[in-house]
């Protein structure tokens, strides 16, 4: 399964938010009803850290300005308010099948 | 406190072999599929490799398959990857990963002569 992400790069405002799209090349959706599809963000200098999981599940610790909608094969995380702390790369990633991940889009602040 | 290490990261010759081992405290080890992941320099992530929770089910990203395989130790709590026939595109810095929660901070594989 292809993940495409888009855009590849984003520069944020503090304060404004911020949306990256992730499409799949199948749907996510399994016969156990559930949609395998996670999303990561890393770091400078750090591994990933989980920031969502079952499409919309928010690991712990992740604060409730990431949110994540779509279903099928469209999804799309959003930051409601953009931090210093929220640089990074974010990932999406299927883990229907063997896992994919997207490109990579590299959030920045303004 | 959840933990995952890595472990074996080096540098060696194409054609060389490595092991990687992870060991794992925190959630329970024995329940969960174990999975390699690993990111090249000025690239993304790639999954290489995972392993059900019994370890009679292994899985590999194409490129890899015939020179990797990865194994665990449920008593022990360590997840391995064997490295044979390197090459330099398997120069990355490789996690390991329990299902999609769990992460350790990566160990450097680095292939050059």
């Amino acid at each position: 399964i292809v993940m495409t992400q888009t855009p590849l790069s984003l520069s944020v405002t503090p304060g404004q938010p911020a949306s990256i799209s992730c499409k799949s090349s199948q749907s996510l959706l399994h016969s156990d009803g559930k949609t395998y599809l996670c999303w990561y963000l890393q770091k400078p200098g750090q591994s990933p850290q989980l920031l969502t999981y079952d499409v919309s599940r928010r690991s712990s610790e992740v604060p409730d300005r990431f949110s994540v909608s779509g279903s099928g094969t469209d999804f799309t995380l959003k930051i409601s308010r953009v931090e210093a702390e929220d640089v990074g790369v974010y990932y999406c990633m299927q883990n229907k099948e063997l896992p994919t991940f997207g490109q990579g889009t590299k959030v920045e602040i303004q | 406190e959840v933990l995952v290490v890595e472990s074996g990261g080096d540098l060696v010759q194409p054609g060389g072999s490595l092991r990687l081992s992870c060991a794992a405290s925190g959630f329970p080890f024995n329940i969960h599929w174990m999975s390699w992941v690993r990111k090249a320099p000025g690239k993304g992530l790639e999954w290489v490799a995972n392993i059900s929770p019994d370890g009679s089910a292994q899985f590999y990203l194409d490129s890899v398959k015939g020179r990797f395989t990865i194994s665990r130790d449920n008593a022990r709590n360590s997840l391995h990857l064997q490295m044979d026939n390197l090459r330099t595109d398997d120069t990355a810095v490789y996690y390991c990963a329990g299902s999609v929660h769990y992460w350790g901070q990566g160990t450097l594989v680095t292939v050059s002569s």
